[in-house]
């Protein structure tokens, strides 16, 4: 149990081009998810925490026009880099929680960004 | 503000021993968790184990184990009988009760040796 769904996987775009990242839970309902952003080699660092029906919360210095969160349902959530360019390159991983023990997320398996 | 630290960016073990990764974290809250979460070469962040702040006993799952130190604020895991697929980027996590966020250590590669 407790399956969080990314896609896609890797996606290469061009500058200027919006790229939408999907987040699903599979088997339980995510009444939180979470959008980290990744360097190599780095840590996670979170970017938005997201409740189903409501606006997204960004951290400080997470620019909210340029990474569009949506949480439509309990159990889809989208990230949309908009008009990217080569620094947004990194990878993305969501997570959610929901699904089982209280206060444990469980991880999507991330969405490599490559922007040329 | 709170912080997790972990000291040790490399770490390597022969297959079959035991090594300990070390955590400390500073914080102001009663309510928390803590986690070690594991990312392979594949970067799939694995749940390894979680301890609740306001439970004494050190949490074990398997060969994982961790100790807990809360009045020093240290959150350390240990890997009993280590196997090559426990190769890996090791992060400790601290969770607010009030917040529900995650924050990261700056994670530690274990490399085991065959």
């Amino acid at each position: 149990g407790a399956v969080v769904s990314q896609h896609p996987s890797w996606v290469i775009c061009k500058s200027g081009t919006s790229v939408k990242i999907e987040c699903r839970s599979l088997d339980f309902q995510a009444t939180t998810m979470f959008w980290y952003r990744q360097f190599p080699k780095q840590s996670l660092m979170l970017m938005a925490t997201s409740n189903e029906g409501s606006k997204a919360t960004y951290e400080q210095g997470v620019e909210k026009d340029k990474f569009l969160i949506n949480h439509a349902s309990l159990t889809l959530s989208t990230l949309t880099v908009t008009s990217a360019h080569p620094e947004d390159s990194s990878f993305y991983i969501c997570s959610a929680r929901g699904g089982g023990p209280e206060n444990i997320q469980y991880f999507g398996a991330g969405t490599r960004l490559s922007v040329l | 503000a709170q912080t997790v630290t972990q000291s040790q960016p490399e770490m390597s073990v022969q297959e079959a021993e035991t090594v300990t990764l070390s955590c400390t974290y500073d914080t102001s809250e009663n309510n928390y968790y803590l986690f070690w979460y594991k990312q392979p070469p594949s970067r799939q962040m694995i749940l390894v184990i979680r301890q609740e702040a306001y439970k004494q006993q050190n949490a074990t799952e398997n060969r994982f184990s961790v100790n807990f130190q809360k009045a020093a604020k240290s959150f350390s895991l240990k890997i009993s009988d280590s196997q090559l697929g426990d190769t890996a980027m090791y992060f400790c996590a601290f969770c607010s009760g009030n917040t529900g966020k995650l924050i990261f250590g700056q994670g530690t590669t274990l490399q085991v040796k065959p």
